[in-house]
């Protein structure tokens, strides 16, 4: 089945350390985001992505870097420079939208970070 | 930019009717979304308003006013499953940055 699969679920990090978390879609959509959601808080955008080698900063990309060398993935990396970055992380994809027609995202599990 | 607010938290007892309000400040978007959550899981598409006036789909229905800044979810014949965070969303005019709002919990009691 079409879907998007995020990798792993779980994630310790310890300080000074990156980590990446893996967002992998077989939905063929153009394009994918990654944000974050904090104890009953709404999500936050880090990073999209409308194509292809090319990405955008959302509102808190400060310590995030992403990729986009392939449709199908779109990896965050949580680098040392983020300094809270305990939350979780949900991946998602769409087609790319042209003027109001919608196209919904598409959400992964998500991954849950937390600091060792 | 953009702005949405909801209600934090929403009660309501199995088959009654409830409506959960966004309001928003912004500078130009295409169109509101619903999205549901439930604990711990992955947000799933409910809704899409492009034009004011009111969606149905099955026992959800969404509204949305751009003259007043304004739209809601409308949850018909409540459900135990129905327990969950709702949060409205916008799509940025110019681009596909989507703006989420904060989220309101819903709490379906028997």
């Amino acid at each position: 089945d079409g879907g998007i699969t995020q990798s792993p679920k779980y994630l310790f990090r310890k300080e000074g350390q990156n980590v990446t978390l893996s967002c992998e879609q077989n939905l063929n959509h153009d394009a994918m985001y990654w944000y974050r959601q904090d104890p009953g808080q709404g999500l936050r955008l880090i990073y999209y992505s409308q194509i292809v080698n090319d990405f955008q900063k959302g509102d808190i990309a400060e310590g995030y870097s992403v990729s986009r060398e392939k449709k199908e993935s779109f990896p965050l990396t949580v680098t040392s420079a983020q300094k809270n970055p305990t939350a979780f992380y949900l991946c998602a994809s769409s087609l790319n939208s042209g003027g109001s027609s919608n196209q919904p995202q598409h959400f992964g599990d998500g991954t849950r970070l937390s600091i060792l | 930019g953009q702005s949405l607010e909801q209600p934090s938290e929403v009660t309501a007892v199995e088959g009654a009717i409830v409506q959960i309000n966004c309001t928003y400040q912004t500078s130009g978007f295409y169109g509101l979304s619903w999205y549901q959550q439930h604990d711990g899981g992955a947000p799933t598409f409910l809704s899409y308003n492009a034009l004011d006036g009111l969606e149905e789909t099955g026992r959800f229905s969404s509204f949305l006013s751009r003259s007043d800044s304004y739209g809601y979810l409308l949850l018909q014949e409540l459900q135990m499953k129905d327990s969950a965070s709702y949060f409205c969303a916008v799509r940025e005019a110019g681009g596909q940055n989507f703006v989420f709002g904060p989220g309101t919990r819903l709490s379906v009691l028997p």
